[in-house]
């Protein structure tokens, strides 16, 4: 089957470290895109990425980091400078820009 | 820039009644316009688009909505609501020309029965 797949479902952080989300898909779409979802306040972007080897800064990329090393891969890096960091993170792809976009199951990280 | 408005943040109906989620958005280009259903710790999932062709567009599960532009309006409706469409619904804009895809912040549709 098509999609995005996202890893781990559910993730748990100490402070201070770094956490790696994953985010995987097999649409060979060229857009990927990293949201982070809180209650009441819809989906922000975090990055996006048009191109392997190229990404963009979002509205709230503080304290985040991606790469897009290979066109089906697109992880999120949370770094210890994300003062807020607990939330529920959303990956997605578009074909193109404009074009809707196709969401992962979702990774909720937990600071503890 | 766009930027998109959903009038209300949570609606409650009854099983059977209709349902309408009110969005406004604003865009400097020729929009593209989605709504999409979120279920809890889920991801989101569409229920139809609005990209430039018919003006009243129909989606999954019986939702549909119209887009009119003197209006900046694109509201999602359903005849008879069903207990499994009780969600969070997300309006979004978008724009060919760019990668601003921008959400509103999201209404809550709860069904009675």
């Amino acid at each position: 089957d098509g999609g995005i797949t996202q890893s781990p479902k559910y993730l748990f952080r100490k402070e201070g470290q770094n956490v790696t989300l994953s985010c995987e898909q097999n649409l060979n779409h060229d857009a990927m895109y990293w949201y982070r979802q809180d209650p009441g306040q819809g989906l922000r972007l975090i990055y996006y990425s048009q191109i392997v080897n190229d990404f963009q800064k979002g509205d709230i990329a503080e304290g985040y980091s991606v790469s897009r090393e290979k066109k089906e891969s697109f992880p999120l890096t949370v770094t210890s400078a994300q003062k807020n960091p607990t939330a529920f993170y959303l990956c997605a792809s578009s074909q193109d820009r404009g074009l809707e976009a196709f969401f992962g199951q979702g990774t909720r990280l937990t600071v503890v | 820039a766009q930027s998109v408005t959903q009038l209300d943040s949570h609606v409650s109906v009854s099983e059977g009644t209709p349902v309408l989620l009110r969005c406004n958005y604003s865009s400097s280009y020729s929009p593209s316009l989605f709504w999409y259903v979120q279920h809890p710790n889920k991801g989101l999932q569409l229920l139809l688009k609005y990209t430039s062709a018919a003006t009243l567009v129909k989606g999954i599960n019986g939702f549909e909505a119209e887009f009119k532009k003197s209006e900046t309006s694109f509201h999602l409706t359903k005849p008879s609501a069903h207990m499994s469409d009780a969600a969070e619904y997300f309006c979004v804009v978008s724009a060919y020309n760019n990668n601003d895809m921008r959400f509103g912040a999201g209404t809550r549709l709860t069904v009675k029965p």
